[in-house]
């Protein structure tokens, strides 16, 4: 089974730019999570997505958004970029099982977004 | 705030055991999962624990206590290639981690 892709896995954007970051999760995973990861914040929850709704937010601005299609797959975009912006996003799918008992998170590679 | 603290470094020999412990300040906490990573690459899901007590997966156990906000991961006869950051997490019912640890670099050494 493959695992999660991303694209693309290295991207570079100077600051006013907008960008936009794709996450295509295993097959039959219909739960996507994107987070950041800078060695100054770690790692940090940006949101969550199941069958295309938003159901967690962490707290970023909202420069930072993200939707995710009938198929699962999920984007994020963060608008008016700024240095700070320059990070690891990461995203991370789950089946999301029907009963209460928590589920793996499988990451991908992530893509390393440079603002200069 | 909310918050996981966890030591930023830990180092050990081959074959030892070593523990990792989290402390944790959260609202809306419904477990606590750990995660590998090695440089460059991806965190790997290690384990999660909802309930209190331990969680064993061949050589790496978890441990959570809610009463005393507080969990640890135990790595059993290390292996060079467990040196790697490990981070504890707390996530909500469905798994997901929503708040992370800075992270342990556990180095490993012959």
């Amino acid at each position: 089974k493959a695992g999660v892709t991303q694209t693309p896995r290295y991207l570079i954007k100077t600051r006013g730019q907008q960008v936009t970051l794709s996450c295509s999760p295993i097959s039959g995973h219909r739960s996507v999570s994107w987070y950041q990861q800078t060695p100054g914040q770690g790692l940090q929850f940006l949101f969550e997505y199941f069958s295309e709704t938003q159901r967690n937010k962490g707290n970023f601005p909202g420069r930072f958004s993200g939707r995710q299609f009938s198929n699962s797959r999920s984007e994020m975009n963060v608008s008016t970029l700024e240095l700070g912006d320059s990070a690891l996003y990461l995203c991370a799918s789950s089946v999301l099982p029907s009963g209460s008992s928590a589920d793996t998170q499988y990451f991908g590679p992530g893509t390393r977004l440079t603002v200069l | 705030g909310q918050s996981l603290e966890q030591p930023s470094e830990v180092t050990a020999v081959e074959g030892a055991i070593v523990q990792i412990n989290c402390t944790y300040q959260t609202s809306g906490f419904y477990g606590l999962s750990w995660y590998q990573q090695h440089d460059g690459g991806a965190p790997t899901f290690l384990s999660y624990n909802a309930l209190d007590g331990l969680e064993e997966t061949g050589r790496f156990s978890s441990f959570l206590s809610r009463s005393d906000s507080y969990g640890y991961l135990l790595l059993q006869e290390l292996q060079m290639k467990d040196s790697a950051s490990y981070f504890c997490a707390a996530s909500n019912q469905a798994g997901t981690a929503l708040i992370f640890g800075k992270g342990t670099t556990l180095s490993v050494s012959s």
